[in-house]
């Protein structure tokens, strides 16, 4: 089954830097790659996703990258504020059919003000 | 529209016992996926419902259960609770139609065994 694996397990910038979370994924077949948000105590927020059929995608300060021949998707924030900080999940799925997502581990992202 | 929502938020078990949890999609979401919360194992996915069915399923013992009602809310039991067991139950509905299946999540059920 599909494995996938994120990188760092923790990271703390200051507040105005960029971010980056890495994230690789085993199943080639995989076409669809969600990123999450969540804070403490909440629910899981979608925060951009990517199908495999583009190379990028950006939405305000968020961006993703996906590079499917290395199999593996990228995170990125600029100009991070105190809000950011949260645990996000990178996942991935088949799609079409198989709404199943296989998640990461997780990146704890902490802004220092 | 609402969001997805879950209930109860809360529940305290003992071993053996067993749980049902209930969770309400997004009006006009078809399908209805489970996920298992842990600190030890993340997020892992339990299994997925679309029109009343089981479509897929992840790898946990068959004490872990669900289905799915016509009005596509659904609910999952688990029987002979153990303490590993312990854990934020997560639900997440989508529309399922086509590349239109983003996944949205709801608030949780923060299930504790005893």
């Amino acid at each position: 089954g599909e494995n996938v694996e994120q990188h760092p397990s923790t990271l703390s910038v200051q507040e105005g830097d960029s971010a980056v979370i890495k994230c690789t994924y085993s199943d080639s077949a995989s076409n669809y790659f969600p990123w999450y948000k969540q804070e403490l105590g909440k629910r899981p927020q979608l925060i951009i996703d990517i199908r495999s059929n583009v190379g990028e995608k950006k939405d305000q300060r968020i961006a993703v990258t996906l590079n499917k021949t290395a199999k593996h998707f990228s995170l990125h924030i600029t100009e991070t504020q105190p809000e950011d900080s949260a645990v996000y999940f990178c996942a991935a799925s088949k799609n079409f059919g198989n709404e199943k997502l296989t998640f990461g581990t997780g990146t704890r992202l902490t802004i220092i003000p | 529209k609402a969001g997805v929502t879950q209930t109860p938020r809360y529940l305290i078990k003992t071993r053996g016992q067993q749980v049902t949890l209930s969770c309400s999609p997004i009006s006009g979401h078809r399908s209805v996926s489970w996920y298992q919360q842990t600190p030890g194992q993340g997020l892992q996915f339990l299994f997925e419902y679309f029109s009343e069915t089981q479509r897929n399923k992840g790898n946990f013992p068959g004490r872990f259960s669900g289905r799915q009602f016509s009005n596509s809310r659904s609910e999952m039991n688990v029987s002979t609770l153990e303490l590993g067991d312990s854990a934020l139950y997560l639900c997440a509905s989508s529309l399922a139609k086509g590349w239109t299946d983003t996944q949205y999540f709801g608030p949780g059920t923060r299930l504790t065994v005893l």
